[in-house]
């Protein structure tokens, strides 16, 4: 069955501290795979997307992702957290006919002083 | 441009009662979803539309009906509300498949007692 798996419920990190949020799919073909971030009591916001070509995606907010084929990965980094970046997280893919999205069961990430 | 539009933003319901969520959006976009995000599952797609007058089931249909009369607006009904649907619904909207990411509203919270 297509799926798409955060690994990770919850991460802590520190504020300055690099972060490294892991998304693995599992698909018959490469699926179109985004990255969104939900702050408390909103909704979803895009930060990056993956068709095609580049396996390192530039995204907003500065993240980037890297598309790794071989192991169906599309991780989300960020160098440097900000006390802002603490959200939620969520992973997702998409591959039929009608952009139906498949999302992962997300990653809560909190930011320590 | 205000987006994706949801009403009401937060809903309390008795077993057994009927309501209507509303979604508007204001891009002229051809595709429309209705999802529901429960702790620890992500976001889970219950119908979608692909244009005005046409409406499609997703992962999670049951209990729920829909109607896309015009293009900008989507519906959500629930014609006999139980506690298993206490969940945030987030509507969301795309231009077209594929390529284009899709947008969300901020959601609607709804209590089922």
């Amino acid at each position: 069955a297509q799926s798409v798996t955060q690994p990770d419920i919850h991460i802590t990190v520190s504020e300055g501290a690099s972060l490294e949020l892991r998304c693995n799919y599992s698909y018959g073909a490469t699926p179109y795979l985004f990255w969104y971030v939900q702050s408390p009591g909103q909704g979803l916001q895009l930060l990056l997307k993956y068709f095609s070509g580049d396996t390192l995606v530039q995204g907003i907010k500065g993240f980037e992702a890297e598309f790794k084929r071989s192991q169906s990965s599309f991780n989300l980094r960020k160098p440097s957290v900000h006390w802002s970046d603490a959200a939620e997280y969520f992973c997702a893919g998409q591959t039929d006919s009608w952009g139906k999205l498949q999302f992962g069961a997300g990653t809560q990430v909190v930011v320590t002083p | 441009n205000a987006g994706v539009t949801q009403t009401p933003k937060f809903r309390v319901l008795k077993t057994g009662q009927s309501m209507t969520l509303l979604c508007a959006q204001d891009m002229n976009h051809e595709y429309m979803y209705w999802y529901r995000q429960d702790p620890g599952m992500g976001l889970r797609l219950i119908h979608y539309s692909v244009g005005e007058g046409t409406t499609a089931k997703g992962e999670v249909p049951d209990g729920y009906n829909v109607s896309r009369l015009k293009k900008q607006n989507f519906l959500l009904g629930l014609e006999s509300a139980a506690p298993s649907q206490t969940s945030v619904y987030f509507c969301a909207s795309s231009q077209k498949r594929g390529m284009y990411e899709q947008y969300f509203g901020p959601g609607t919270r709804l209590t089922v007692t």
